[in-house]
């Protein structure tokens, strides 16, 4: 079945690197993303990667994947009190877009 | 240029109303898709529209239904109304089918009392 999976917070200092992990189950995903909400907010598209690509990297953000594991990550450097917000990995299934449950970042000073 | 714009913001109804959201996509964008999202079941997708035409729907009863104007404006709609249909309603905006990139409005966030 169609699930996409992540830990639900992850509570970071500010300055430090951040990782939110995810795992999906479509393993013929074209794209996969990572989207932020911050409270009250709509869905913010941060960086997407094409199922063929191991490693997409725009300014801090890093997003690796692994096919064989269906595991994707977002790495973000250098994470400060701004980047407080849910984040939440989606796939591709033909023209519809599968959701995680989020994962709440808190930075912290 | 414009982002994705969801009318209204905020919205409250009572159980057994029925309800219209409207999306308007970005401009030259054709693809328009609905997703529910609530504490419980999370981000869920409701129905996608391309070219006036529902090309895709999700796993929802008939209650909820949309449409797509020769303009890619979308309208969705709720009738007999519940109070588990409160949720913010997202709506998302691409070029096409097949595009990589989708992006969102900021919502309407619909109370049913």
């Amino acid at each position: 079945g169609e699930d996409v999976e992540q830990s639900l917070f992850l509570s970071v200092r500010e300055g430090d690197s951040s990782v939110i992990n995810c795992t999906y189950t479509d393993s013929s995903s074209t794209y996969l993303y990572w989207y932020k909400q911050e409270p009250g907010a709509g869905l913010q598209l941060l960086t997407y990667i094409f199922s063929n690509m191991d490693m997409k990297q725009d300014q801090r953000l890093t997003v690796l994947l692994n096919k064989k594991d269906k595991h994707l990550s977002l790495r973000i450097a250098d994470t400060q009190t701004g980047d407080s917000a849910i984040y939440f990995c989606a796939e591709k299934d033909t023209d519809k877009l599968i959701f995680g449950t989020g994962t709440r970042l808190q930075v912290f000073p | 240029k414009a982002g994705v714009t969801q009318t209204p913001r905020y919205l409250i109804k009572t159980r057994g109303q029925q309800v219209t959201l409207s999306c308007s996509p970005i401009s030259g964008h054709r693809s328009v898709s609905w997703y529910q999202q609530t504490p419980g079941q999370g981000l869920q997708f409701l129905f996608e529209y391309f070219s006036e035409t529902q090309r895709n729907k999700g796993n929802f009863p008939g209650r909820f239904s949309g449409r797509q104007f020769s303009n890619s404006r979308s309208e969705m709609n709720v009738s007999t109304l519940e109070l588990g249909d409160s949720a913010l309603y997202l709506c998302a905006s691409s070029l096409g089918r097949g595009w990589a990139e989708a992006f969102f409005g900021q919502g309407t966030r619909l109370t049913v009392v």
